[in-house]
């Protein structure tokens, strides 16, 4: 049973347009939700992240909005970079360590 | 290049053979976290330590098991191997255990494959 999905496996985006990637999770429990980029050959590294008494953080070019409700999350970049074709994978924690999942990934691909 | 070594970069071996992973964290990291990447899958997490002590285990066989050491390294031991074992494996180290609210920083990653 997957708690974090990532529906689309790539997004193919133009240089300087918004690249959206999505993320639904399942699991009410989760109160905190990140972001990790990973290129090729190298470890995941942290983006972003959100706590679930907000429903929006924003950092540079990144933004995650978060509705609870929905059980849903999405990192929009703006304006997508060709340096930003990556994996980017949504992940969630509960309060407590206990429960940290990752999803699948998304893989990204801005054309230049 | 995140702080976080692990070693070695490849192991090829053979199935039914048993195979140890090391990580070293941050200086400063108390925690410990092993995940398994799959051919086209996501990071499936493992298993926890902090601070010497397991604090969570995920999706991790029976056939593997981990330890973190007093200089806080880590190893994971991978034993009974089969061809489905084949990934990569990545370990991460952060601060404390709050996997919320602290960056894990992820290691480059062990290549290992089964034949």
């Amino acid at each position: 049973d997957q708690q974090v999905k990532q529906n689309s496996p790539s997004l193919s985006v133009q240089e300087g347009r918004i690249s959206i990637l999505n993320c639904d999770y399942t699991n009410s429990m989760f109160d905190y939700f990140l972001w990790y980029k990973k290129y090729p050959a190298e470890g995941p590294t942290f983006l972003i992240s959100i706590s679930s008494i907000k429903d929006k953080n924003e950092d540079g070019r990144f933004t995650v909005f978060l509705n609870k409700s929905a059980k849903h999350l999405s990192l929009h970049i703006v304006p997508s970079q060709p340096g930003d074709s990556a994996v980017y994978f949504c992940a969630a924690s509960d309060n407590y360590g206990q429960n940290f999942v990752f999803g699948p990934g998304t893989r990204l691909s801005v054309l230049p | 290049d995140s702080g976080v070594t692990q070693t070695p970069k490849h192991l090829i071996t053979a199935t039914g053979q048993r195979v140890t992973l090391r990580c070293s964290p941050r200086s400063g990291d108390l925690s410990v976290y092993w995940y398994q990447q799959s051919l086209d899958q996501g990071l499936q997490f493992l298993i926890h330590y902090y601070n010497g002590e397991e604090r969570a285990k995920g999706n991790i066989l029976e056939r593997f098991s981990a330890q973190q050491f007093p200089d806080l390294h880590s190893e994971l031991n991978l034993s009974s191997l089969e061809l489905g074992d084949s990934a990569l494996y990545f370990c991460a180290s952060s601060q404390t255990t709050n996997t919320g609210t602290d960056t894990q920083y992820f290691g480059p990653g062990t290549r290992l494959t089964v034949l």
